[in-house]
């Protein structure tokens, strides 16, 4: 079974740019999740999908980051426009239908650079 | 908010050595996770525990669920290189949000 892709894995932008990051779930999980990991910190939920509708994106900066799951399948994560302290790694989790909550598979991340 | 702390932030054992870390919340849990995530890794669950005074092992890795419910613990016997990772506790309430802690960065010498 393919685990949880991610990309790009590496990403340098200057501040006040944008930038996307990419997650194909595994296949038929209907839970997606994205966690910003900055360097020294566990990681910290940014967004919660189930199917393509938000659960929780409570801690989600609206101001500057968004977040799609169209169709229920891939989804996206925006950052625009970027500032330093975004610098961090970005992953992306899925969990599959009728598992308990923290049964979530991450993906390798996207290391976010910003300069 | 729920702040979990970690303990030791690092540490270098020799290959063999037992090693012991650490995780203590200000809030209580009803479920306390624990993670290993390798270098350019996602993280990925090592042991799940549930109720308060739980023991629960997984091959060379044994955690404990505190009794007070606000503290964790995971112990790994007999290190080996492929050890070395960084180690992440993280625990839920209401079984709807990860928390998670700093990490431990293990080192091992062989």
């Amino acid at each position: 079974e393919a685990g949880v892709a991610q990309s790009p894995r590496y990403k340098i932008i200057e501040k006040r740019q944008s930038v996307a990051f990419w997650c194909n779930p595994i296949s038929g999980h209907a839970t997606l999740y994205w966690y910003q990991q900055i360097l020294g910190q566990g990681p910290k939920l940014l967004i919660q999908f189930q199917n393509n509708g938000v659960v929780d994106d409570s801690q989600l900066p609206k101001d500057r980051f968004s977040a799609e799951r169209l169709k229920g399948v891939d989804s996206t994560l925006k950052i625009q426009p970027a500032k330093l302290e975004d610098s961090a790694v970005y992953l992306c989790a899925s969990r599959p239908r009728g598992r308990s909550f923290y049964e979530q598979y991450f993906g390798p991340g996207t290391r976010l650079t910003v300069t | 908010g729920q702040q979990l702390n970690q303990s030791p932030q690092s540490m270098f054992i020799q290959e063999g050595e037992d090693v012991s870390m650490n995780c203590t919340s200000s809030s209580i849990f009803n479920t306390w996770l624990w993670y290993k995530q390798d270098p350019g890794e996602g993280p990925v669950l090592l042991i799940a525990l549930y109720k308060a005074g739980e023991l629960t092992s997984n091959g060379r890795l044994t955690a404990q669920f505190g009794i007070t419910r606000k503290d964790s613990f995971l112990n790994i016997s007999a290190s080996i290189p492929s050890d070395v990772g960084i180690y992440f506790c993280a625990g839920t309430l209401y079984g709807n949000k990860l928390v998670f802690g700093a990490g431990t960065i293990l080192r091992v010498k062989s």
